[in-house]
């Protein structure tokens, strides 16, 4: 069974620093998704950054970036210049690709502090 | 933009009533997820639905029905509410062929 592993509760940065958060996945797929969701406090869910498992090239967007080790089935989150508007709620989700089904860790609590 | 819409942000029940949670997309997707939300266990899929009157058990549809008579609105129903049923219940919506979910902003259950 594909299981998405989020090993950090929470985590706090500075604002205008860097933090990474971690994530595991485990899957004897090959084809797949990987992607980190926002959820800021009462609001809606958003996808923040998604990767394909085919792309050597860590994915990118703005400040955030991703490190994706496929041998390794890791996926970390960097976010870069860190904001007050960071502060959320971060899952990680993996799905096979060509189904619908998403898999999502437990989730990272961010605190950004000014 | 794409609008995904849940008709109660707070919703309180006693035990043993019947609870329907609604959900509406206005982007004609073709594919609609009901999640469980709590903490430490992150989002658990209940149900999905691919097509209108079509729907498949996710990981813990134990308990819940789902309904999807119109393309756009996908009911989830509590058939005799429990206390561990209290719960944040997130609905999504997807496009075919697409990478993102969209999420609706959730109902926070309270099962009395």
């Amino acid at each position: 069974a594909q299981t998405v592993t989020q090993s950090q509760p929470e985590m706090s940065v500075q604002e205008a620093e860097t933090v990474t958060l971690s994530c595991t996945y485990d899957t004897s797929e090959s084809d797949y998704y990987l992607f980190w969701y926002k959820q800021p406090p009462s609001r809606q869910m958003i996808l923040v950054i998604r990767q394909e498992a085919y792309k050597q090239q860590n994915a990118t967007e703005n400040r955030f970036s991703v490190n994706f080790q496929k041998a390794a089935k890791s996926f970390s989150l960097k976010i870069s210049d860190s904001q007050l508007g960071d502060a959320a709620m971060y899952f990680c989700a993996y799905r096979i690709y060509n189904t619908d089904k998403l898999i999502f860790g437990t989730g990272t609590r961010l605190q950004v502090f000014p | 933009d794409v609008k995904v819409t849940q008709s109660s942000r707070y919703l309180v029940k006693r035990t043993g009533e019947k609870v329907f949670l609604e959900c509406v997309q206005d982007m004609d997707h073709e594919n609609m997820f009901w999640y469980r939300q709590d903490p430490g266990l992150g989002l658990r899929l209940i149900y999905f639905s691919y097509d209108v009157k079509m729907k498949e058990k996710g990981d813990i549809p134990e308990g819940y029905s789902v309904s999807r008579e119109k393309k756009e609105r996908f009911s989830l129903i509590l058939e005799s509410a429990s206390t561990n049923q209290t719960s944040m219940y997130l609905c999504a919506s997807r496009r075919l062929g697409n990478y993102e979910q969209y999420f609706g902003p959730g109902t926070r259950l309270t099962v009395t």
